[in-house]
């Protein structure tokens, strides 16, 4: 199986921060990695998918890059919305698997 | 409006079975592939399994964590999608979603979820 460890796992940042979010697969998966952003008590919400690409709707304060083994997502200028707990997923092969997520949270 | 919703959560024994509905809306079901994830309280995301569409013959993968126990099922008429749970533990209790996967430029990608349906095992 391939295992996506995510650091931090838990951050804090203020207001207008910029942060940044990393996810490093124990083997090569070239691009199929996606990142949700998931609130407490909601189902999560697709934010990217192939690493860099932005899901329909998705603003552009986020971002992704990356490829093979380590990808990271960015946030720019944080709004209260923007806190909350985020997880990268990889479909390069079964089982799917995610990382064990990096909750956000407010300075 | 694209919607999934789930249904069919509740408390059940260990050892217990049950079988959860998911009911697409807005789309055709047979086009997409189905999959389920979980997430235990306090915990991540743990996918589950998957069903392919109508054109790649309904075919179903399985985490290994579920394999035997648990079985995807579809019946794109009524757009819905089904996971039964058998031979519950009180280590699957968690919050169950169904997602649709859709295909962007040969991506498989998760992109929408419904709200999820608690499962309760417990004596």
């Amino acid at each position: 199986d391939i295992q996506l460890t995510q650091s931090p796992s838990s951050l804090s940042a203020s207001v207008g921060d910029r942060v940044t979010i990393t996810c490093r697969a124990s083997q090569g998966i070239s691009s199929y990695l996606a990142w949700f952003q998931q609130k407490p008590g909601k189902a999560p919400k697709s934010l990217i998918y192939a690493a860099s690409s932005l899901q329909s709707g998705v603003p552009s304060k986020f971002s992704g890059s990356g490829s093979g083994t380590d990808f990271t997502l960015t946030i720019s200028s944080l709004q209260p919305e923007d806190f909350a707990t985020y997880y990268c997923q990889q479909y390069k092969s079964y089982p799917l698997t995610f990382g064990q997520g990096t909750r956000l949270e407010i300075k | 409006e694209v919607q999934l919703v789930e249904s069919g959560g509740g408390l059940v024994q260990p050892g217990g079975s049950l079988r959860l509905s998911c009911a697409a809306s807005g789309f055709t079901l047979s086009d997409h592939y189905m999959d389920w994830v979980r997430q235990a309280p306090g915990k991540g995301l743990e996918w589950l399994g998957r069903t392919r569409n109508k054109a790649n013959s309904y075919t179903t993968e399985y985490a290994a964590s579920v394999k035997g126990r648990f079985t995807i099922s579809r019946d794109d008429s009524k757009n819905s999608v089904y996971l039964q749970m058998n031979s519950l533990k009180t280590e699957d209790t968690a919050v169950y979603y169904c997602a649709r996967t859709a295909v962007v430029v040969g991506n498989y990608v998760f992109d929408i979820w419904g709200q999820g349906t608690m499962v309760t095992v417990s004596s």
